[in-house]
């Protein structure tokens, strides 16, 4: 079984839509939660950072953790078609080591 | 302010060439990462360094794999005797963080790797 485990779409939505995009894992030491937005040809830019379980909104962005189901969630309210690109859950314990665990990422695609 | 920088963005080499990738944190940043990128494939931990030493070499795929970092700063990704198995982008990333908190990462664009 992955650390990390997201569903690589590919998503299309029109213009507009809320867009839910998840990821699930399966060790429970993991206590802080990324998502990044990849464009076509460039690195990965980080989107939000949450430590523990709850919520967090930036803009149009939410990000919701749940610890008790280990599963991780970005909202996107009002999708444009800027957002479309790939986007990667990243995750970490925060101990020793300090690797960082990906999701393979999931391709949004937002239709003007 | 200036990001991650990588250097080349794009190499073409032919197999069982030698090739440098070299990567610029952003200034201050104590740790470094590298990463491979294949597509349609997450992200594959390479190698970690916290200021100029390398605690976890473990993503290294094979000793034609080495990386240094010199002066806190620019490191340098060496693939001896390339493959072409190695065709990937190799991504770069540094974040403030030693062990016990983990800030976040900034990456760079990356390398973009073919090797004919």
């Amino acid at each position: 079984q992955k650390e990390v485990e997201q569903d690589p779409g590919p998503l299309s939505v029109p213009e507009g839509a809320i867009v839910s995009l998840n990821c699930t894992y399966s060790n429970s030491a993991f206590q802080y939660f990324m998502w990044y937005r990849q464009y076509s040809r460039k690195g990965p830019e980080l989107l939000m950072y949450t430590y523990s379980s709850g919520n967090k909104e930036d803009g149009r962005f939410t990000a919701q953790v749940d610890k008790s189901s280990k599963y991780i969630s970005l909202f996107i309210r009002d999708s444009q078609p800027s957002d479309s690109a790939t986007y990667l859950c990243a995750m970490s314990a925060g101990n020793t080591g300090n690797q960082f665990y990906f999701g393979t990422g999931t391709s949004l695609t937002v239709i003007p | 302010g200036a990001g991650v920088s990588q250097s080349p963005s794009n190499k073409v080499t032919e197999k069982g060439k030698d090739v440098e990738l070299r990567c610029d944190p952003i200034s201050g940043h104590t740790a470094l990462y590298w990463y491979r990128q294949s597509l349609g494939q997450g992200l594959e931990f390479l190698i970690y360094f916290q200021g100029n030493s390398a605690p976890d070499k473990s993503g290294l795929p094979s000793d034609r794999f080495s990386a240094e970092r010199t002066g806190g700063s620019v490191s340098t990704l060496t693939i001896q005797r390339t493959q072409q198995e190695d065709s990937a982008v190799y991504l770069c990333a540094s974040s403030l963080a030693g062990t016990g908190i983990n800030q976040p990462q900034h990456f760079g664009d990356g390398t973009r790797l073919s090797i004919l």
